[in-house]
């Protein structure tokens, strides 16, 4: 199974301020298709996941312009421009080029200093 | 509006059985192929398994984990999916969602405990 490794693992940010998440895959995401199957999800307190990002950068609908995702090959990266209080919670990398199974990163825990 | 809302949830004993349901609407629920995902208490996210669309063989596939004591199902009459899970262990204690990856329900907690 492919390994999915997020750092940080705890991110205090201040408000305005920018945030990076990096996320490593244990082999390269690249589908025989073409397509790069990782994704980002945003989990609040309290809530359920909800899909920020899939396919490396694109934005699901709702999801603030803040929020953009990077990376190629074996290396990705959510970015957050400028952090507000309603971002605080746990994000997680996804993989879906090399399934079954999906598998996420351990989780990065953000909040606010 | 998408809305994925699963039940059945509960507290049962270690080596018992429990059949969670998932109720979708306001997408093409036959068209999907749809997941469960668990998240044990304070824990990170675990895939638990897929079923496939019909029309794209209708198959499932199982975590290593839980197969061959749980079994995914889908009613596409019904827009309902299903998880029939047996021979429970006390770490399969969860909040179990159902998924499309774009689309999560709310969750339903699973505890296994004597």
């Amino acid at each position: 199974d492919v390994v999915m490794t997020q750092s940080p693992l705890s991110l205090p940010v201040t408000l305005g301020q920018p945030a990076s998440i990096s996320c490593r895959s244990s082999q390269s995401l690249v589908h025989s298709d073409g397509n790069t199957y990782l994704s980002w999800f945003q989990q609040r307190p309290g809530q359920s996941p909800r899909r920020l990002i899939y396919r490396v950068s694109n934005r699901d609908s709702g999801v603030p312009d803040r929020f953009s995702g990077s990376g190629s090959g074996t290396d990705f990266t959510l970015k957050i421009s400028r952090v507000e209080a309603e971002d605080v919670g746990v994000y997680y990398c996804m993989q879906a080029t090399h399934w079954p199974p999906w598998t996420f990163g351990q989780g990065t825990k953000v909040e606010i200093k | 509006e998408v809305q994925l809302v699963e039940s059945g949830g509960g507290l049962v004993k270690p080596g018992g059985s429990l059949r969670l349901s998932c109720a979708a609407s306001g997408f093409t629920f036959s068209n999907a192929w749809m997941n469960w995902i668990r998240q044990a208490p304070g824990k990170g996210l675990e895939w638990v398994g897929r079923i496939k669309s019909k029309t794209d063989g209708g198959t499932t596939d199982y975590a290593a984990p839980v197969k061959g004591r749980f079994t995914i199902s889908r009613d596409d009459s019904k827009n309902t999916l299903y998880l029939q899970m047996n021979s429970l262990k006390t770490e399969d204690t969860a909040v179990y969602y159902c998924t499309t990856s774009a689309y999560w329900g709310r969750g339903t907690l699973v505890t296994v405990s004597s």
